[in-house]
């Protein structure tokens, strides 16, 4: 069964300091990745996604994750943080079975900024 | 409409009570998914329909939950005889993502149904 693996439940960094969230996954055939970013009170929105294109994807806000097969990760990264990338960030994957197409996500990293 | 329309926003019940939560997905998506978010937790996959195909209900955590969606449009989550572990905020996403590989399956999100139960 595919899943994916986010080590720790709390990241904290300073402001303009680098941001590395972690996600590892399981999956028996390629899969597709996904970071999610979750702002106070608000729903989830996409940041980036892998689909076995360039393993190194760029998303929104200046974060970026690079797909690694012989690691099977997908860790999240920012170069410098900023107090507004204060959030829940989850990783997913999909997978696919038959006709049926689920998405999985790990339970989720609260980034914290301190100034 | 634009994006995945939930309500209510909030509810607040009585313990027994049964509660109905909707959501209105995007209009073309053939997958809608629920899922369950308690405070402080991740993501609790509930329920998935994709197009006619039989939905995945591997993720209700009981028969007090159940799930329906008309055609490819909108679903409703009931919960029956709810209990104060059913507070949570509850998500509802859609996706265009056809069977198979083809799509590349972002989901969209609504913003939530926040149950409490007293």
């Amino acid at each position: 069964a595919q899943s994916v693996t986010q080590l720790g439940s709390h990241v904290s960094v300073s402001e303009g300091a680098l941001v590395l969230l972690r996600c590892n996954y399981s999956s028996s055939v390629p899969p597709y990745l996904f970071w999610y970013v979750q702002y106070p009170n608000q729903g989830l929105q996409l940041l980036l996604k892998y689909t076995s294109a360039a393993t190194l994807v760029k998303g929104i806000n200046g974060f970026e994750a690079e797909f690694k097969k012989s690691e099977t990760s997908f860790h999240l990264t920012k170069p410098s943080a900023h107090m507004s990338d204060a959030a829940e960030y989850f990783c997913a994957v999909r997978h696919f079975t038959g006709a049926n197409s689920k998405l999985t996500f790990g339970k989720g990293i609260t980034l914290s900024v301190r100034p | 409409g634009a994006g995945v329309s939930q309500s209510p926003s909030n509810k607040v019940t009585e313990k027994g009570k049964d509660v109905e939560l909707r959501c209105d997905p995007i209009s073309g998506h053939t997958a809608l998914y629920w899922y369950r978010q308690r405070l402080g937790q991740g993501l609790e996959f509930l329920i998935y329909f994709q197009g006619n195909s039989a939905p995945d209900k591997s993720g209700l955590p009981s028969d007090r939950f159940s799930a329906e969606r008309t055609g490819e449009s909108v679903s409703t989550l009931t919960i029956q005889r709810t209990q104060q572990e059913d507070s949570a905020v509850y998500l509802c996403a859609s996706s265009s993502v056809p069977s198979g590989r083809a799509g590349t399956g972002e989901l969209f999100f609504g913003e939530g149904s926040r149950l409490t139960v007293l």
